[in-house]
């Protein structure tokens, strides 16, 4: 079944360390996107990524990493600059031609 | 400003019962797209109905219609029929154009209570 899928589900971190979160689709989309999501709102654009290679910032890219080196996967790294990392983290993927946007599961994040 | 407004935060049902969602969208991009998505409790993002600025027609699919006022800027979503499984958060998104590329901007997003 084609999809996209997000690892882990949940994911405790330490203050100061950096950590990495899995997005995988086998869709043969050419887009992906990392959103954002606090308690009781809506989601905010991190990072997306077009085409292999290439990615920009957006709207609340300060504190996050991503890279795109193979179409399937788009991993995000929350680092240590990240001020309030606790979240619930969204991966989607789209052809990249303005269709809708298919959302994996989800990471839930929380800074201990 | 590119910009989406839910302005209700939490609604309630009866079932079996319609049900309107309200969107509102500011933009001056001549071209868009609307969408909806449905996030249930377990948190992923299911894709219900899109609307194209220059469709003619309402959007449909099933029990979900999607009433578009383009003068008004408004976009709301019907719910005919409700189910106590369409309890839940909705999301109107519009498609933004940035720097040559398309993403998706969200409202805040209204919390659906459907009763028995």
């Amino acid at each position: 079944d084609g999809g996209i899928t997000q690892s882990p589900k949940y994911l405790f971190r330490k203050e100061g360390q950096n950590v990495t979160l899995s997005c995988e689709q086998n869709l043969n989309h050419d887009a992906m996107y990392w959103y954002r999501q606090d308690p009781g709102q809506g989601l905010r654009l991190i990072y997306y990524s077009q085409i292999v290679n290439d990615f920009q910032k957006g709207d609340i890219a300060e504190g996050y990493s991503v890279s795109r080196e193979k179409k399937e996967s788009f991993p995000l790294t929350v680092t240590s600059a990240q001020k309030n990392p606790t979240a619930f983290y969204l991966c989607a993927s789209s052809t990249g031609r303005g269709d809708e946007q298919f959302f994996g599961p989800g990471t839930r994040l929380t800074v201990l | 400003a590119q910009k989406i407004t839910q302005t209700q935060p939490g609604m309630f049902v009866q079932e079996k019962e319609a049900v309107t969602l309200d969107c509102t969208y500011d933009t001056s991009d001549p071209s868009y797209g609307l969408f909806w998505y449905k996030q249930p409790s377990s948190g992923e993002m299911i894709f219900l109905i899109y609307q194209g600025s220059y469709d003619q027609q309402n959007a449909t699919e099933g029990r979900y219609s999607l009433n578009f006022q383009k003068a008004r800027k408004s976009a709301n979503l019907v719910i005919s029929a409700s189910q106590l499984g369409d309890s839940a958060m909705y999301f109107c998104a519009m498609r933004a154009l940035s720097g040559g590329y398309n993403k998706l901007i969200f409202g805040a997003g209204t919390r659906l209570a459907v009763h028995p």
